[in-house]
């Protein structure tokens, strides 16, 4: 158990349509990562968030939005869903903005049919 | 930018004997971290092993090895005495240590798939 939890853990909706993803870090980590894992695409970085302000972004599109609140817990909100966003989606959590390892929750599966 | 490769889409091995999972990284940062990821069939991303750009040694974690060469960009990862539950598909990743934009996120290769036979 890496200590990072994400829920819900599987989420079957429908194109067009929005969902949220949880995330609660490590306890005392401050820095939220969000990564989607894909057939055709692999492993991709979407943002990171630290201490509540967002540090970098990736390869995330303009439906997909994220945040991270004062209790540090993230959401990443897709919208506008489409077939080709169905994936499992990874948050990571480190100590600081990026000097120390990632531990990565269980992943929330989406299926958007 | 950075890049990792994995040119082995599988490997195969038999129980207790030794197995290296391949990687090759490029990139313009002067200071980083490579890891390795283990991913079961269940889903979930499992931490192996991190090595240090300017780490003088070999990172080692019980059965897992990094074999690191700065000079070809590889970091290979050595699994010693295999064992069935080590079947999985293992990443490869890197990330900036120190300022840029690459710095914090990781960067992941596309996977080895690792079986093991008894």
């Amino acid at each position: 158990d890496s200590g990072v939890t994400q829920t819900p853990k599987h989420l079957i909706t429908a194109t067009g349509q929005r969902v949220t993803l949880r995330c609660s870090p490590r306890s005392g980590d401050l820095s939220v990562y969000w990564y989607q894992q894909s057939l055709d695409q692999g492993l991709q970085f979407l943002i990171q968030y630290y201490n509540g302000e967002e540090r970098a972004k990736g390869n995330i599109l303009e439906r997909f939005s994220a945040q991270q609140f004062p209790d540090l817990h993230s959401e990443l909100n897709l919208s506008s869903l489409e077939l080709g966003d169905s994936a499992l989606y990874f948050c990571a959590s480190s100590a600081e903005g990026g000097s120390y390892e990632q531990y990565f929750g269980p992943g929330t599966r989406l299926t958007v049919t | 930018a950075q890049k990792i490769t994995q040119t082995q889409p599988g490997m195969f091995v038999q129980e207790k004997e030794a197995v290296t999972l391949d990687c090759t990284y490029d990139t313009s940062d002067p200071s980083y971290g490579l890891f390795w990821y283990k991913q079961p069939s269940s889903g979930e991303m499992i931490f192996l092993i991190y090595q240090g750009s300017y780490d003088q040694q070999n990172a080692t974690e019980g059965r897992y090895s990094l074999n690191f060469q700065k000079a070809r960009k590889s970091a290979n990862l050595v699994i010693s005495a295999s064992q069935l539950g080590d079947s999985a598909m293992y990443f490869c990743a890197m990330r900036a240590n120190a300022g840029g934009t690459s710095y914090g996120k990781l960067t992941f290769g596309q996977g080895t798939i690792l079986t093991v036979h008894p």
